[in-house]
């Protein structure tokens, strides 16, 4: 069975401090692993995916997250954190050769203080 | 602005009633997969229609069903429905053939909240 981890439910960083938000995955197979962001009353935007090419990916709005097979996890990180970053945050691992059949996790909020 | 729409947006349902959700894919997708998300938790993965099959199912009961027409909007029904059923419910729609790295990106809705009472 395929899974991911989430730690943290609530971070709380100030301005222009560094993001990371923690995911880890649990899954027999390599994964493919994405991260989105959900803004309240909205549905969800991805901001990056890992498909097995290059372990440190880069998305939008300057968050990137790195692959580390040997500690099974997928962490998001941006190194200057905006007040329209704060948002709800979701790992998700797809199962393999699907049509984007995702898991998720169960999200962290992320609160940005001025 | 996704391109993906559902409707409605709010529905109060009550409890043993039936309820059908519906979702307009983006122009040139085949493929819709239905999520729940319950308040204060991550989507959780309820069934997924390609090209008018249902492609793969998770958790869910029998009383959750849907369709996907030719156009490849989607449908979820869900019957008898239990205060547990309260949730947001979301569709995303993408172009897909099969494996990570043929897919496009796949484009959520804005959900439908769902209140069972």
């Amino acid at each position: 069975a395929q899974s991911v981890t989430q730690l943290g439910s609530h971070v709380s960083v100030s301005e222009g401090a560094l993001v990371l938000l923690r995911c880890n995955y649990s899954s027999s197979v390599p994964p493919y692993l994405f991260w989105y962001v959900q803004y309240p009353n909205q549905g969800l935007q991805l901001l990056l995916k890992y498909t097995s090419a290059a372990t440190l990916v880069k998305g939008i709005n300057g968050f990137e997250a790195e692959f580390k097979k040997s500690e099974t996890s997928f962490h998001l990180t941006k190194p200057s954190a905006h007040m329209s970053d704060a948002a709800e945050y979701f790992c998700a691992v797809m199962l393999a050769r699907s049509r984007n059949q995702f898991y998720f996790g169960t999200g962290t909020s992320l609160t940005v203080i001025p | 602005e996704t391109g993906v729409t559902q409707s409605p947006t709010h529905l109060i349902k009550t409890r043993g009633q039936q309820v059908t959700l519906r979702c307009s894919s983006q122009s040139g997708h085949n493929t819709v997969s239905w999520y729940q998300q319950a308040l204060g938790q991550g989507p959780q993965f309820i069934f997924q229609y390609y090209r008018e099959e249902e492609n793969g199912r998770g958790n869910f009961p029998p009383r959750f069903s849907g369709l996907q027409f030719p156009n490849y909007s989607s449908e979820l029904n869900v019957n008898a429905l239990e205060l547990d059923d309260s949730a947001l419910y979301l569709c995303a729609s993408s172009f897909s053939v099969g494996g990570p790295t043929l897919n496009t990106e796949a484009f959520f809705g804005q959900g439908t909240r769902l209140t069972v009472v």
